[in-house]
């Protein structure tokens, strides 16, 4: 149980386009979703916090224009990059919790590469 | 003062050797401790999940938690080269969603 799946797991995109990444909770209705960005041999950067039908919370220092988060469901958030640029390529990674307890269970994450 | 500490290592050990990982904090409010796995280029994977203090086993692995001493530690028996991997420890405190993550402790098991 608790399975997390993201779309796309890799993607190569042009400067200036928009990419968006879609999460899943494949078994349960997750209350709340997160998304993160990890740069290579660094741990976990929180960038926002969503609820079902509510406003993303972002935090300090991630443009929320820049990085639109979606909730629209119980099962399924979305992160769209927008106007992408080369120091946005990283690894895109969604977890999400079920509200019960605090645990956190994550995405196999999505590559972007902006070119 | 960061407010969870990890060696990033890496930690190099023989084919089954006990692999000890352990992280240290600073809240004092923390109350779930969580231990993930994850390998090159995938999102990490849940290994343990332990609230306050004590020890979880399963498997070969064993989670400790010592609230009095801010300090959780995770034990892996009989290790084998698929344990290769970088650990990250993460913790939160009651009725707060956000996880605190150490920087992650790269293990090697060498065949």
């Amino acid at each position: 149980g608790a399975v997390v799946s993201q779309h796309p797991s890799w993607v190569i995109c042009k400067s200036g386009t928009s990419v968006k990444i879609e999460c899943r909770s494949l078994d349960f209705q997750a209350t709340t979703m997160f998304w993160y960005r990890q740069f290579p041999k660094q741990s976990l950067m929180l960038m926002a916090t969503s609820n079902e039908g509510s406003k993303a919370t972002y935090e300090q220092g991630v443009e929320k224009d820049k990085f639109l988060i979606n909730h629209a469901s119980l099962t399924l958030s979305t992160l769209t990059v927008t106007s992408a640029h080369p120091e946005d390529s990283s690894f895109y990674i969604c977890s999400a919790t079920t509200g019960i307890t605090d645990t956190q269970y994550f995405g196999p994450g999505t590559r972007l590469t902006v070119l | 003062q960061k407010e969870v500490e990890q060696d990033p290592g890496p930690l190099s050990v023989p084919e089954g050797a006990i692999v000890s990982l352990n992280c240290t904090y600073s809240n004092s409010a923390f109350q779930y401790f969580m231990w993930y796995r994850q390998y090159s280029r995938k999102g990490p994977e849940l290994l343990m999940y332990t609230y306050s203090s004590g020890n979880k086993e399963d498997g070969r692995f064993t989670a400790q938690v010592d609230k009095s001493s801010k300090y959780i530690s995770l034990f892996i028996r009989d290790s084998q080269p698929s344990d290769s991997a970088t650990y990250l420890c993460a913790m939160s405190a009651t009725g707060n969603n956000r996880l605190a993550f150490g920087k992650g402790n790269q293990v090697v098991v060498i065949p």
